[in-house]
């Protein structure tokens, strides 16, 4: 199974919001990832949880908070967003170590209001 | 700082046609270079993996080449589908990240 889900497909939230975003991944991979991606523009890395520690932050801004709760999901808690954070959220696992293939989910459509 | 750039952006071809996708890096000290397809407002699709040490892979009507001392990869379609029409991504693993080129946007016209 190299299935990587995400819920919700899609949200539209207010600035005042709090919602959060779920990625689950049962293949065994130590390593998760979310990424940004804005319309026709590569994916933008935000963070990097291996072995359930956070071991990349992008410089992200502190309204997204991730989690990494067990080694098969992955969170991400949006508070006081902005509409430029309009954008598909993605999530990716791996295996750790640098010969790693990236598995990516169908990501979230966010808008926000 | 690595950098990846993919040409062309757009490319347009008949049904049945074999195609070439370009993709080129900065820094030829990678680990290895992974080929994703993105069908429009959804998540990538891994089509293929080359580890640095390795020339190319294949897969269905797929081959992708790597030249690392260069700083180039290829996608080669073969007999292009309608069902081909995405955009093809490359990205770079230097290490703890994949670094992203721009895309191309395949159209294949029945």
């Amino acid at each position: 199974d190299t299935e990587v889900t995400q819920t919700p497909k899609h949200l539209v939230m207010g600035m005042t919001n709090k919602k959060s975003l779920k990625c689950e991944q049962h293949m065994g991979h130590r390593a998760m990832y979310w990424y940004k991606q804005k319309a026709k523009k590569p994916p933008e890395l935000m963070f990097v949880y291996s072995y359930e520690k956070l071991s990349i932050n992008e410089s992200v801004p502190s309204r997204f908070s991730p989690e990494c709760p067990n080694s098969s999901l992955l969170n991400l808690h949006l508070h006081a967003l902005q509409p430029e954070d309009s954008a598909l959220y993605l999530c990716a696992s791996s295996q750790t170590g640098t010969l790693n293939e990236q598995f990516f989910g169908p990501g979230t459509r966010l808008t926000v209001l | 700082k690595q950098e990846v750039t993919q040409i062309p952006a757009a490319l347009s071809v008949p049904e049945g046609e074999n195609l070439v996708l370009n993709c080129s890096f900065t820094d030829s000290a990678i680990y290895n270079l992974q080929w994703f397809r993105q069908d429009p407002g959804k998540g990538l699709t891994s089509l293929l993996l080359i580890q640095s040490s390795q020339r190319e892979q294949t897969s269905g009507r797929l081959n992708a080449s790597l030249d690392k001392s260069s700083g180039r990869s290829t996608l080669y379609i073969a007999a292009s589908q309608p069902g081909d029409s995405a955009t093809y991504l490359c990205a770079v693993n230097s290490g703890s990240r994949l670094t992203f080129g721009e895309g191309t946007q395949l159209t294949v016209n029945p």
